[in-house]
């Protein structure tokens, strides 16, 4: 059983352009989470997603970002006119109804 | 609000032991303890549900005090391997799954040969 995938793995973007996150979770799992982990920093709880659903998303910046979870493929984290502070690296997780999460190996993102 | 762990950081020997300690200032229902190495995901160690649980996974064994919103994260006999970052993760309510994890402050472990 293959587990969470995220990609890219790394992400490079200019101020201003947009930065698109992917996560595909683990099969049989509807539950995804997004995490931001700032440099040498814990990890930050951002947006929790059941398919086509957000369920929290206290999280998350108020502007530029936004999540999905459509019915069919990954959950897609998007990060619109990115600035330098929204270099991090970003987990997703997974989980079965009612089970723990499962870590994603992360996307690093550089906005230069 | 964040839980804190103690110690900040530590350092040992190879097979000395050591406790990392995670407190909460709100009512904790669970307890989630993860390790991170540089630049890799965080991968899971164990869960303790109730109160003064304690559980074990090879020479890491915790414990979970619901009266003191504490729990304590034991490594015995500490390996390399036992290097890394280690955070407690605590969910919101009292439902085992499906929340989001509020991570704590981490503590930053190496073992040295």
């Amino acid at each position: 059983n293959a587990g969470v995938m995220q990609n890219p793995r790394h992400l490079v973007r200019r101020r201003g352009q947009e930065a698109r996150l992917r996560c595909s979770p683990m099969k049989g799992h509807s539950h995804v989470y997004w995490y931001r982990q700032l440099p040498e920093e814990g990890l930050k709880f951002m947006v929790y997603l059941q398919k086509e659903n957000i369920i929290d998303e206290s999280g998350m910046p108020k502007e530029r970002f936004s999540a999905e979870f459509p019915k069919e493929g990954p959950s897609i984290l998007r990060i619109q006119q990115v600035v330098r502070g929204d270099s991090a690296a970003y987990f997703c997780a997974s989980s079965p109804p009612g089970g723990r999460q499962y870590f994603g190996p992360g996307t690093r993102l550089t906005v230069t | 609000q964040q839980p804190v762990q103690s110690p900040q950081a530590v350092i040992l020997r190879e097979g000395e032991d050591a406790v990392i300690n995670c407190s909460s200032s709100k009512a904790l229902y669970s307890v989630h303890w993860y390790r991170q190495k540089h630049g890799e995901a965080p991968v899971f160690l164990m869960i303790l549900l109730k109160g003064g649980e304690q559980k074990g996974h090879e020479k890491i064994s915790a414990s979970f005090n619901e009266k003191k919103q504490q729990s304590s994260l034991y490594l015995t006999a500490s390996q390399l391997s036992y290097s890394g970052t280690y955070f407690c993760g605590t969910p919101g309510g009292a439902n085992f799954g499906n929340e989001k994890l509020t991570f704590g402050t981490g503590t930053r472990l190496t073992i040295i040969p």
